[in-house]
Parts: structure tokens; C-alpha cells; sequence
């Protein structure tokens, strides 16, 4: 059973333009979500995270959105720029526990 | 500090065949977990290791195990392979592995794929 969710396989957008990327998630104990960003050939490179206290985390360009309510969470980019374009990974844990990963999200930023 | 390194990138072995791949955490980091990632499974949890014990296991077989050294380096060994196994191998460590706000920092994966 999926308890970390990314529905969208993929997303374009315009340089400069916002890059929402959106995650799902169903167990209610998760107290720490992250993402990752994964480029070919590469491991995943820890971006920003967000406590379950907390409903938005912001580190530059990047802004981590969570709603507790509707166990969704959302990456902001703004703006994307074309090296923003790689696979992005929502993860989850709880009490110090494996992280549970989504699907991931292939962003693409057109120039 | 030099990040986490996992030996070799790249490999091809047989069905039947067995096979060990390496990992060097982060210096001073000292519990290191492996992932599977594939296509159809995205990353998946294989087990963490802290001071050389298990102390964390996901839903694979037994045929899947692994092994800490005293300077926190790690190995995992697939036997038997199955066309199944295909996958990147990701390694990744953090410092005590005992906080959820730890980060995990990750190696560039082994690339295994099974003929």
C-alpha cells in the first residue's frame, strides 16, 4: 500500500514561472516530510524539509507547504529555472524510521 | 567532508549469481540505509545499520542482507538473482539515524542489472 503518493508523473513549466509539485500522503504518524531532488545518473539530493508542527518552511527558492487536515504537502519553486529540471521525491517518517519515498515527479523547465 | 561513496557504479551479473555492493558513509556518520529504486517501485527501504547491527528492516526477502563494519562502512549482498533484482542500489547515511529531522545524504547508487 502506497502511503506516500505523487500523482503527477511529470510537469512543464516556463522559466521563471511558479513550479508546484504536490504529494499525498495516508499515514497519519508521519511527524517529518522531505524532498529530494534526483538527477540521472545521481542520488537524491536533499532539498528542504518540514516538521509536522509546522505548516511552511521556506529556504530561498523553495517553499515547503503542509496541511495536516488533508495530509498534502507541496514544493514551491519560484521562479524554476532550466537547472531546476530533474525528478523530485516527497518522503516521510516518523520516529526516526525508514523513509517512505512517492514516485517521484519528472519537473522539466523550458527555457 | 567527502560525501557518500558506493562501489562499483555500474554491474552486470547472471541470474543464480550472487552479488556484494559497498558503501562509505559520510565520516563521522554512523548509520547507513540502503534502497532499491525501480521503475515500478520507486525507492524502496532495504534495511538500516548502526553500529553494526540491523536495526531496521523493509518487506524484501531473505535473499537480501547486509552487514556495518566498525568504521561504518556497509555492505549488502543479493544471492540468488532474479531478473527482478534490476535495479539502482542506493546508500545512504546519516549521523545517529535517531531523529526524524536527520537528514539522509545519499551515494550515486549501483546500477545492477541481471541477464
Amino acid at each position: 500500500d502506497q502511503q506516500v503518493k505523487q500523482n503527477s508523473p511529470s510537469l512543464s513549466v516556463q522559466e521563471g514561472r511558479i513550479s508546484i509539485l504536490n504529494c499525498d500522503y495516508t499515514n497519519s504518524m508521519f511527524d517529518y516530510f522531505l524532498w529530494y531532488k534526483k538527477y540521472p545518473a545521481e542520488g537524491p539530493t536533499f532539498l528542504i524539509s518540514i516538521s509536522s508542527i509546522k505548516d511552511k518552511n521556506e529556504d530561498g527558492r523553495f517553499t515547503v507547504f503542509l496541511n495536516k487536515s488533508a495530509k498534502h504537502l507541496s514544493l514551491h519553486i519560484v521562479p524554476s529555472q532550466p537547472g531546476d529540471s530533474a525528478v523530485y521525491f516527497c518522503a516521510a517518517t516518523f520516529s526516526a524510521r525508514q523513509l517512505t519515498f512517492g514516485s517521484g515527479t519528472q519537473l522539466t523547465v523550458l527555457p | 567532508k567527502a560525501g557518500v561513496t558506493q562501489t562499483p557504479r555500474y554491474l552486470i551479473k547472471t541470474r543464480g549469481q550472487q552479488v556484494t555492493l559497498s558503501c562509505s558513509p559520510i565520516s563521522g556518520h554512523r548509520s547507513v540505509s540502503w534502497y532499491q529504486q525501480t521503475p515500478g517501485q520507486g525507492l524502496q527501504f532495504l534495511f538500516e545499520y548502526f553500529s553494526e547491527t540491523q536495526r531496521n528492516k523493509g518487506n524484501f526477502p531473505g535473499r537480501f542482507s547486509g552487514r556495518q563494519f566498525s568504521n561504518s562502512r556497509s555492505e549488502m549482498n543479493v544471492s540468488t538473482l532474479e531478473l527482478g533484482d534490476s535495479a539502482l542500489y542506493l546508500c545512504a547515511s546519516s549521523a545517529t539515524g535517531t531523529s526524524s529531522q536527520e537528514t539522509q545524504y545519499f551515494g550515486p547508487g549501483t546500477r545492477l542489472l541481471v541477464l
